[in-house]
């Protein structure tokens, strides 16, 4: 079947301009997460759903960042007024349940450049 | 709070060695344990997992053993092949801090025919 879809694959913006980021989840995943990853580091969590409710924002930098998942499927990352310093890898990643022995199939990622 | 620590890299080795790559973590409880693979231009995939003390994750010849006693999960694989190449992250998830994933900072290998 279809795994995580993730776009645009690539966004390259300038500085002070709002980018969103989308991801698709596996069909009937229940658990959506987003990470982001910088060049020769691991993944690093920012946030979290359960169905369309945000469980963890925990790991968004700043209010700059925001996800939302309206319906429980399709979710969205938006980052307001972009800095070089948001440069990154960004992955999203699903999982079939909300347990932390679950396995999470991550998506190709969208490597954002700020300009 | 949570933590892995890998060996550092880059690890390059000959087609047919043996390969090890070291992985320990902190976390409080009992974690799950995770190895992902990246191929290059690829993203992440799972690579094998084991979800409680002593148990073996095995997938693609690769092999980690979840030990307690010395936090660790160590990767290895008896004869790599070239296609084995790619960048490996280890990394837990634990009950104390819902479902996120901690990862280390991931190792490069590359195998050489």
């Amino acid at each position: 079947g279809a795994g995580v879809s993730q776009s645009p694959r690539y966004k390259v913006t300038k500085r002070g301009q709002d980018v969103a980021l989308r991801c698709d989840p596996i069909s009937g995943h229940v658990s959506l997460y987003w990470y982001r990853q910088a060049l020769g580091q691991g993944p690093e969590f920012l946030t979290y759903f359960n169905y369309e409710a945000q469980q963890d924002k925990s790991g968004l930098p700043n209010d700059r960042f925001s996800a939302e998942r309206p319906e429980g499927s399709i979710s969205t990352l938006t980052i307001q007024r972009t800095e070089q310093r948001d440069s990154a890898m960004y992955r999203c990643a699903s999982s079939t349940r909300t347990g932390f022995t679950d396995t999470q199939y991550f998506g190709p990622g969208t490597r954002l450049t700020v300009l | 709070g949570n933590s892995v620590t890998q060996m550092e890299g880059p690890v390059t080795l000959s087609e047919e060695a043996f390969l090890t790559i070291n992985c320990t973590y902190t976390a409080t409880g009992y974690p799950s344990l995770f190895w992902y693979v990246q191929y290059p231009g690829e993203g992440l995939q799972l690579l094998l997992k084991a979800t409680k003390a002593d148990d073996k994750g095995s997938n693609k010849g690769f092999e980690a053993t979840y030990r307690k006693e010395t936090t660790s999960f160590h990767l290895e694989k008896g004869s790599v092949q070239v296609s084995d190449s790619a960048v490996y992250f280890c990394a837990l998830s634990a009950e104390t801090s819902g479902s996120r994933l901690t990862f280390g900072e991931g190792t490069q290998l590359t195998v050489n025919p």
